[in-house]
């Protein structure tokens, strides 16, 4: 089962510049999420998207943009970056919201971003 | 703000152990709350939840125990192994509609 698929796992970007990380599901979730991981912190949901259309800002929506043409996808695009961007980026899907019991939250294996 | 927070950065077990992890949380308006397990280079992984109604919830080999009343969380793990090393995170819905994560507790395991 291939779950929440992330792509790249690995990137380096210099100060400025601009990327797309990917992600998509198949387990047909209506629920999508991007969170942010820095050294030692907690997860910080950058955006989220409760279906296909539809997308609302997390708590560090600075610098990111999100778009969700499809249920399958959901990519987080960083433009013109800066070392403050440097993190494991997760995504991550829900059938419905997962902060309701029995809404488990499957997440990708993470890309980890440098900004230099 | 409100936030989750964890007791202990590090514990370290000797595998066939018994391992407590422990999470602090300050909204009393959560009334959900979940853990994780993530492995070095892999993405979190849900363990179990609980609701708070409840104030134990057992899966296999893990337990979490909820104290409303210090709002605090534990998760339980019984004959630690080494396949247990991770870094294990509390999270609480804090009456939102999304998760607030804390910052993690990493468990080593030693044969």
């Amino acid at each position: 089962n291939a779950g929440v698929t992330q792509t790249p796992k690995f990137r380096i970007l210099k100060i400025g510049q601009s990327m797309t990380l990917q992600c998509t599901q198949d387990m047909n979730h209506n629920y999508m999420y991007w969170y942010r991981q820095d050294p030692g912190m907690g997860l910080k949901l950058i955006y989220y998207s409760v279906g296909a259309g539809i997308t609302d800002k997390g708590e560090v929506p600075n610098g990111y943009n999100v778009s969700r043409s499809t249920t399958e996808d959901f990519p987080l695009r960083l433009e013109l970056a800066a070392p403050s961007q440097t993190s494991v980026y997760f995504c991550a899907s829900s059938y419905g919201w997962a902060t309701d019991s029995g809404n488990t939250i499957y997440f990708g294996e993470g890309s980890w971003l440098t900004v230099v | 703000g409100e936030s989750v927070g964890l007791h202990l950065p590090t514990l370290s077990v000797q595998e066939g152990d018994n391992s407590i992890i422990n999470c602090a949380y300050s909204n009393s308006a959560s009334d959900y709350f979940i853990w994780y397990k993530q492995e070095s280079g892999k993405g979190p992984q849900f363990i179990i939840d609980i609701r708070s109604n409840m104030d134990k919830r057992q899966g296999q080999r893990v337990t979490v125990l909820l104290n409303k009343t210090v709002k605090h969380l534990s998760l339980q793990i019984a004959a630690t192994q080494p396949g247990d090393s991770a870094v294990y995170f509390c999270a609480e819905n804090g009456g939102y509609s999304t998760l607030t994560f804390g910052k993690g507790t990493m468990l080593l395991v030693s044969p």
